[in-house]
Parts: C-alpha cells; structure tokens; sequence
C-alpha cells in the first residue's frame, strides 16, 4: 500500500497567515492527490484535486502543488473558517489511502 | 437539491452484520463511480471500498475484503456496504461519496456504526 505522511501532524496559526501543509508519498503517484477540509462532526470537503485543481467553490486562498512524491497544500491568508482537519489522499492505486490528517488550530 | 443520505448505522455485537445505505439525490447517480470511507472515532480517514457506475468492479481494502460487499442499485439511486463478520475495530462512522474522476466530490453526512457487546 502507499503511505502518505503529512507534516506537521498540528499547526498553531493567526488569522491572515500563510500557511503550509506537506503530504509525501511512499512512491510516486504521479498527480493523483486530493485535498480535502474536515470540521468537527462534519464530512470531509474536497477542496483540490489533481494536486493543483481547485475545486469548484472553493476560495482562491487554496493552493495545491507537486507531483510524484511530494506535495503542499497552501493557505495564502487564512481565515476563521479554515481552523479544521486536512487530509491529502492518493487516488493512484488500490487502496487509496489517505494521510494521517494535519490539525490547524487558531494561535 | 444534490445530496447523499446514509442510514443504517446503529449497535451491533461482535460477528454481527448490518447493511448501510446511501441515498442519492440532485444528479445522474448512475453516471459515478461511488465510494465508502470510515473514521473511527477520534481517527483519520479510511478509504474502505468503492464501486464502478454498473457495479461490474468493486474494490476493497484488505482489511475488510470477505466481510463486507458494497452494491447500487440505480434504479433507486442507492448505494449499499453489507458488513458481516463485524469487529470493534470496525467502530467507525461512515461516509458515502461521490466519486468524480476518483475524487469524492460530494459526501453523506455519516452514519455511525458501533461494534460492541
């Protein structure tokens, strides 16, 4: 199976910051990644794929970038509503797998 | 309004069964590959099992291939995961979502499955 480990596993951050969430891929998986936002008690939201594509809806804050075994995800100014869990997950080969999540509390 | 509904959640012993649903509405069901993904409580996602639009290829992760079958029926727009031979490790609340290209675009909100005598 591939493993996907993101860093860090916690983030403290402020309102208005940039921040950075990394997800390596134990072999390359080309550019079969997604992003995705979990808040507490809801269901999962996809907000890029393809590593790089936003997802409709999504704001433009959202960055994705990478290929074959390394990946980010960017929140160019962060606001209040994206204090939540990030999941980055692999969609290249059977089981698709996903990260260990990143927690990014407000500071 | 496009949207996913799962039910059947609930308490079950060990070794007991219990079949999930997933209601679809607001688009083409037929037209997606469908997905099931767990997270037990306090855990992380888990990619679990998903099926092709005709239901001719299903795919499982190991750790649930020979207990649990996932199916669809289209004509009803819903998706089902029979689980037997359940575990407590199988505790968990799951979510059923729309596949687009592989990626679950559109999620239920979760049916929580508790596995405990």
């Amino acid at each position: 199976d591939i493993q996907l480990t993101q860093s860090p596993s916690f983030l403290s951050a402020s309102v208005g910051d940039r921040v950075t969430i990394t997800c390596r891929a134990s072999q390359g998986i080309s550019s079969y990644l997604a992003w995705y936002q979990q808040k507490p008690g809801k269901a999962p939201k996809l907000l890029i794929y393809a590593a790089s594509t936003l997802q409709s809806g999504v704001p433009s804050r959202f960055s994705g970038s990478g290929s074959g075994t390394e990946f980010t995800l960017t929140i160019s100014s962060l606001q209040p509503e994206d204090f939540a869990t990030y999941y980055c997950q692999q969609l290249t080969s059977y089981p698709y797998t996903f990260g260990q999540g990143t927690k990014l509390e407000i500071k | 309004e496009v949207q996913l509904v799962e039910s059947g959640g609930g308490l079950v012993q060990p070794g007991g069964s219990l079949r999930l649903s997933c209601a679809a509405s607001g688009f083409t069901f037929s037209s997606y590959w469908m997905s099931w993904v767990r997270q037990a409580p306090g855990k992380g996602l888990e990619w679990v099992a998903n099926i092709k639009q005709d239901g001719s290829e299903k795919y499982y992760v190991d750790s649930v291939k020979g207990r649990f079958t996932s199916s669809r029926d289209n004509a009803k727009n819903s998706l089902y995961l029979q689980m037997n031979s359940l575990r407590a490790e199988d505790t968990a609340v799951y979510y059923c979502a729309r596949s687009h290209y592989d990626y679950g675009d559109l999620w239920g909100q979760g049916t929580l499955v508790t596995v405990s005598s």
